[in-house]
C-alpha cells in the first residue's frame, strides 16, 4: 500500500513564477490536508479539503496561494507569483473517510526555492 | 543533557540511554495529542498519540506522558538508538468543529552518539 505521494521533491522557481505542488493521498483516503514548514520550525496548517470541497483555508495566506482536490487526479496547491517567503517545506497529509480523522499520514514534502 | 538554544532545543543521548523529549502545549481545549519524528529530508512520522482522558500511554520502546494539570507532554524512548536521531514534534488536536487541524509545536532535535 503506497503511503502519501508528493511531487516534485524539490521544485526550483524564481521571484514571480508559479508552482505547482501535487499531492496524492494514501489508496481510500478522501481527506487532504496542507502544511507548510519553515526552517527549524513546527508545521503549520493551511488547508484541509475533502474530494471537490475545501473544508478550511484558515491557514492559506489571502492572496495568491489557491488548493484543489478534483474528483479526479491529485490535490493541487498552487502559488502564484512566488516571493522568497514562500521559500519552505509543503507537506501534504491523508486521512481515511472515517470520524476518527485524527491519523494523518503525511507524505515526503516538497522543498519550495525561490531564488 | 538538555539545552535549548537560539532555534531548535536540542538533546544528546549516549546509543543506549533513555531518551526524555518534553512538549508544553497552550489550548487547555485540546483533546489529542500526538508526538512525531522527522528524519532529515523526510515527512513526519507518526509515533504515539494519546487523548486527554489519559495520563500515560505506552508503546514499544517508546511512553508518553500527558499532565494536563501544568499543559505539558513527554516522550520517552527506551533505550535509544542511533536511528532514533531525528526531529520530534509534539502536536495537538482541538475537539470540536475543527477537530482535523494539527497545531504542531516548535520541535527538539535528538542526536544519539554511538
Amino acid at each position: 500500500n503506497a503511503g502519501v505521494m508528493q511531487n516534485p521533491r524539490h521544485l526550483v522557481r524564481r521571484r514571480g513564477q508559479e508552482a505547482r505542488l501535487r499531492c496524492s493521498p494514501m489508496k481510500g483516503h478522501s481527506h487532504v490536508y496542507w502544511y507548510r514548514q519553515l526552517p527549524e520550525e513546527g508545521l503549520k496548517f493551511m488547508v484541509y479539503l475533502q474530494k471537490e470541497n475545501i473544508i478550511d483555508e484558515s491557514g492559506m495566506p489571502k492572496e495568491r496561494f489557491s488548493a484543489e482536490f478534483p474528483k479526479e487526479g491529485p490535490s493541487i496547491l498552487r502559488i502564484q507569483q512566488v516571493v522568497r517567503g514562500d521559500s519552505a517545506a509543503y507537506f501534504c497529509a491523508s486521512s481515511p473517510e472515517k470520524d476518527t480523522s485524527y491519523e494523518q499520514y503525511f507524505g515526503p514534502g516538497t522543498r519550495l526555492t525561490v531564488t | 543533557g538538555e539545552s535549548v538554544g537560539l532555534h531548535l532545543p536540542t538533546l544528546s543521548v549516549q546509543e543506549g540511554d533513555n531518551s526524555i523529549i518534553n512538549c508544553a502545549y497552550s489550548n487547555s481545549a485540546s483533546d489529542y495529542f500526538i508526538w512525531y519524528k522527522q528524519e532529515s529530508g523526510k515527512g513526519p512520522q507518526f509515533i504515539i498519540d494519546i487523548r486527554s482522558n489519559m495520563d500515560k500511554r505506552q508503546g514499544q520502546r517508546v511512553t508518553v506522558l500527558l499532565n494536563k494539570t501544568v499543559k505539558h507532554l513527554s516522550l520517552q524512548i527506551a533505550a535509544t538508538q542511533p536511528g532514533d536521531s531525528a526531529v520530534y514534534f509534539c502536536a495537538e488536536i482541538r475537539s470540536g468543529g475543527s477537530n482535523y487541524k494539527l497545531t504542531f509545536g516548535k520541535g527538539t532535535l535528538l542526536t544519539v552518539n554511538p
